[in-house]
């Protein structure tokens, strides 16, 4: 069955170091989404792709994270550097566009914690 | 998710019905959702429904909406200890496809 791939599952880093995710969405998928969850709330969008094209970055702290998707199918999320309140869950998950989200399909997460 | 509400914990018997809801502020929001994450695990969808619906059922979820009140729930009929989870509420905003999240509801189920 065809999922959203994620790696790492785990990252413990320290503060100020760099850190990067990836994901690799569902084959198709030209939609691609970046969530953070911190624990005990929901989900918070950080950019969302078109393709390789961003199409809202609006919550993305843009001076210490950078997120990329060079060909339009996998992606890279990179945090430098990395602070405490960087710890979190970051979901990856992909859509088909034009459904507005009604089949986004997620990844299982990575989740980071900054020592 | 500070637009979208939900209480934070529901408790049920094995085998009643839960009812976990959502009051969200957008009345623009297109579509409405319900999604699942058990521990350590990503999100994933249960339901959706349009906001020109009343009511969605699938097997045993039942979505109200509410758009008067902006209020979404969702009923689990004949809940069982698999449906412990973390449920959260979540809208698509017109223009952009934006998706926000509610905090989630955890449900426990006991036997």
């Amino acid at each position: 069955e065809a999922e959203v791939a994620q790696s790492p599952r785990y990252k413990i880093t320290e503060k100020s170091q760099a850190v990067a995710f990836w994901c690799d969405p569902i084959s198709g998928h030209a939609t691609l989404y970046w969530y953070r969850q911190i624990l005990g709330q929901g989900p918070e969008l950080l950019v969302q792709f078109q393709d390789e094209s961003v199409v809202d970055d609006s919550q993305l702290p843009k001076d210490r994270f950078s997120a990329e998707r060079l060909k339009g199918v996998d992606s890279t999320l990179k945090i430098q550097p990395a602070e405490l309140g960087d710890s979190a869950m970051y979901l990856c998950a992909s859509s088909v566009p034009g459904q507005a989200n009604t089949e986004a399909f997620f990844g299982q997460g990575t989740r980071l914690t900054v020592v | 998710g500070e637009d979208v509400e939900q209480s934070l914990f529901l408790s049920v018997r094995e085998g009643d019905s839960s009812v976990i809801n959502c009051t969200y502020t957008d009345s623009s929001s297109t579509y409405l959702y319900w999604y699942k994450q058990e521990p350590g695990a990503g999100l994933q969808l249960l339901t959706y429904i349009f906001s020109n619906m009343d009511m969605k059922q699938d097997q045993r979820l039942t979505v109200l909406l509410n758009k008067k009140d902006k209020h979404l729930s969702l009923r689990i009929a004949d809940t069982q200890t698999g449906d412990s989870a973390i449920y959260f509420c979540a809208e698509t905003r017109t223009g952009g496809f934006k998706t926000i999240f509610g905090a989630g509801t955890r449900l426990f189920v006991k036997a």
